[in-house]
């Protein structure tokens, strides 16, 4: 199975602030990479497919680079309703491993 | 626009079984792929499993194979997941979405809380 490798686990910052998440692959994955935004009590949320292609409705501050075994979710002006859990996921193979979760609180 | 309703919360013993239903309207039910994704309290997401409605085929990861049964019923477009031999280890909220076959999951369920107690 490819493990998924999530970092940091957790991120404190404030309104405005450009926010940093990455995810590592165990072995290549091409850009089949997926990222949701998870609000307690709350469903998860595509945000972003293949790796850096933003969802319909999302806003542009968030973005995702990356391609192989090393992938990045951006927020470049961190908003209030931006605090939540951001997963990553790769859609390449079976089984479709998660990341182990990002919280970004305040 | 593809809705999921998924049941209500499910309070089961040790050893037994759960069924959860997520039931599926808009679009073309049997063009799409469903996965069951699990999230204990607290945790993370945990892939269970899969299925592709044309064909009937599923995955499931390697813990729960042997466990758990993924269908999809085209005449009422609901997709299942059973689990057996529940232990308290199971105890989460399980979720179906909708696969955009390597473009993620685009739709989600509510949740079904299992609470798996003696």
């Amino acid at each position: 199975d490819i493990q998924m490798t999530q970092s940091p686990s957790s991120v404190s910052a404030s309104i405005g602030d450009r926010v940093s998440i990455t995810c590592r692959a165990s072995q290549g994955i091409g850009n089949w990479l997926a990222w949701y935004q998870q609000k307690p009590g709350e469903a998860p949320k595509l945000l972003i497919s293949a790796a850096s292609n933003l969802r319909h409705g999302v806003p542009s501050r968030f973005s995702g680079s990356g391609s192989g075994t090393d992938f990045t979710l951006t927020i470049s002006s961190l908003q209030p309703e931006d605090f939540a859990t951001y997963f990553c996921q790769q859609t390449n193979t079976f089984p479709r491993t998660f990341g182990r979760g990002t919280k970004v609180d305040i | 626009q593809v809705q999921l309703v998924q049941s209500g919360a499910e309070v089961k013993k040790p050893g037994s079984s759960v069924k959860v239903s997520c039931k599926v309207s808009g679009g073309s039910f049997s063009g799409y792929s469903f996965a069951w994704v699990r999230q204990a309290p607290g945790q993370g997401l945990e892939w269970v499993g899969g299925v592709v409605t044309f064909g009937g085929s599923s995955n499931y990861a390697k813990k729960f194979q042997g466990r758990v049964t993924i269908v999809a019923d085209k005449s009422t477009n609901t997709v299942y997941m059973e689990l057996n031999s529940l232990r308290s280890e199971d105890t989460a909220v399980y979720y179906c979405a909708k696969d955009s076959s390597g473009w993620g999951y685009d739709s989600w369920g509510q949740g079904s809380l299992v609470t798996v107690s003696s």
